[in-house]
Parts: structure tokens; sequence; C-alpha cells
């Protein structure tokens, strides 16, 4: 069975404290990891797409990276306004699509 | 540039009650998704077209149906509302599944009482 998993489940930083959020997933066959950033009452809106283990993609202050196994999404020196959950989906080979529980961030001024 | 637009925001249905969720993009794209996200539980795909005139089920199917109505329209039917379908329900459409992320839309919240 597909699994992802985010960790933490929450995360509270002060604005300019770098940190990093984990995307766990056992899959078959990997098509695509795919990183959203979704603010409250409003639907995900996409960040990145990663395909293959050592892949990285970078936007402001977010810089996701893939292994084999996990993904990590870096965040560094966030600001009040990267507060947000942050969701990790895969894809696989036979198009099936499944999301973790998302890390909630909270960047405190 | 709307993107994918969905109605109601908000609804409140009676158990037993029928409604139609509708689910509009502009953006020429051929896939399109109907997810539920429940507290715990993150985004379950309720079913989905991968083209324009097909449709499949995704991992939460049962007490929903829905029609492709053309390559721009996803509606979403509950046709006997349950308590248990009180979520939150999103719209999703990609270009090319697998290879671009998605556009969701806003969301309906629906309470099921």
């Amino acid at each position: 069975e597909d699994q992802v998993t985010q960790s933490p489940e929450a995360l509270r930083l002060q604005e300019g404290e770098s940190s990093s959020l984990n995307c766990s997933y056992t899959v078959s066959g990997l098509r695509g990891l795919f990183w959203y950033r979704q603010d409250p009452g409003k639907g995900p809106e996409f960040l990145f797409t990663l395909y293959s283990a050592g892949e990285e993609k970078e936007k402001e202050r977010l810089k996701a990276t893939l292994t084999k196994k996990e993904s990590f999404l870096h965040i560094t020196a966030p600001k009040p306004e990267d507060s947000a959950t942050y969701l990790c989906a895969v894809e696989t080979n036979a198009g099936k699509s499944t999301f973790g529980d998302g890390t909630t961030l909270t960047v405190k001024p | 540039n709307a993107g994918v637009t969905q109605t109601p925001k908000f609804q409140v249905l009676k158990t037993g009650q029928s409604m139609t969720l509708q689910c509009a993009q502009d953006m020429n794209h051929n896939s399109m998704y109907w997810y539920r996200q429940d507290p715990g539980m993150g985004l379950r795909l309720i079913y989905y077209s991968a083209s324009e005139g097909t449709t499949d089920k995704g991992e939460v199917p049962n007490g929903y149906n829905v029609s492709r109505l053309n390559k721009r329209e996803f509606s979403l039917r509950l046709e006997s509302a349950a308590p248990s379908q009180t979520s939150v329900y999103f719209c999703a459409s990609t270009r090319d599944r697998g290879n671009y992320g998605y556009t969701f839309g806003s969301g309906t919240r629906l309470t099921v009482v």
C-alpha cells in the first residue's frame, strides 16, 4: 500500500530561523513527488515537482530535495507570510496519487 | 485568469437530500479531479476524469457520482447525503497527469445535518 508520511505535524519558527519539513514515502513506482502550500480556507497551491533522487528545486526561500525514500522542504530565513500548511503528494507510474496529512508551519515575527 | 472555479462555497444539507457541486476550469486542462479533505485524513480522491469522456473511481467513491460534461466542467453529485459526507470538497485539474502539479479550486465546505 502506498504511504506518505509528513513530519512534524506542526512547526513553529521565529522569523529568520531556518528549518526543514520531511516527507517520507513508500510507493510502488514513483512517477513524481509534489509539494503544495495551503493557506486556511483555500485550496492547495502547487509549488514543486521532483522526479528522481538527487533532484532539487528552488523558489524564493523554499528548496525541495528528493531521495529514494523521502523529500525535504527546506525553508531558509522564513518570514511570517510563509506560515501555511505544506502538503506532500506522490504519484505512481500506475497513475495513483496519495497526499500526506501536511505540516502546519507558523512563523512568528 | 480564473483557474478552477467551484460553486457553491458553502452548503448545509439535511440527511437524505441531494446536491451537485460544480467545477469549471479555463486552462484547457485534460484531467480533472474531486477530492475531499477531512482533519487528520488528508486529501482523498473521490473520482477523477483523465480526459473528456472518461471517469474513474478514486479512493472513496461510495455515495458519489460524477459527470464530465465537457472539457471544462466536472460535477460531483451526492444522491442522498449522509453526515459522514460532511467535509471540504476540492476540485482540481492538470494538463498532464503525473508531470504537472494540480491547480485546485477554493473548495466547497459541506455540512450534512
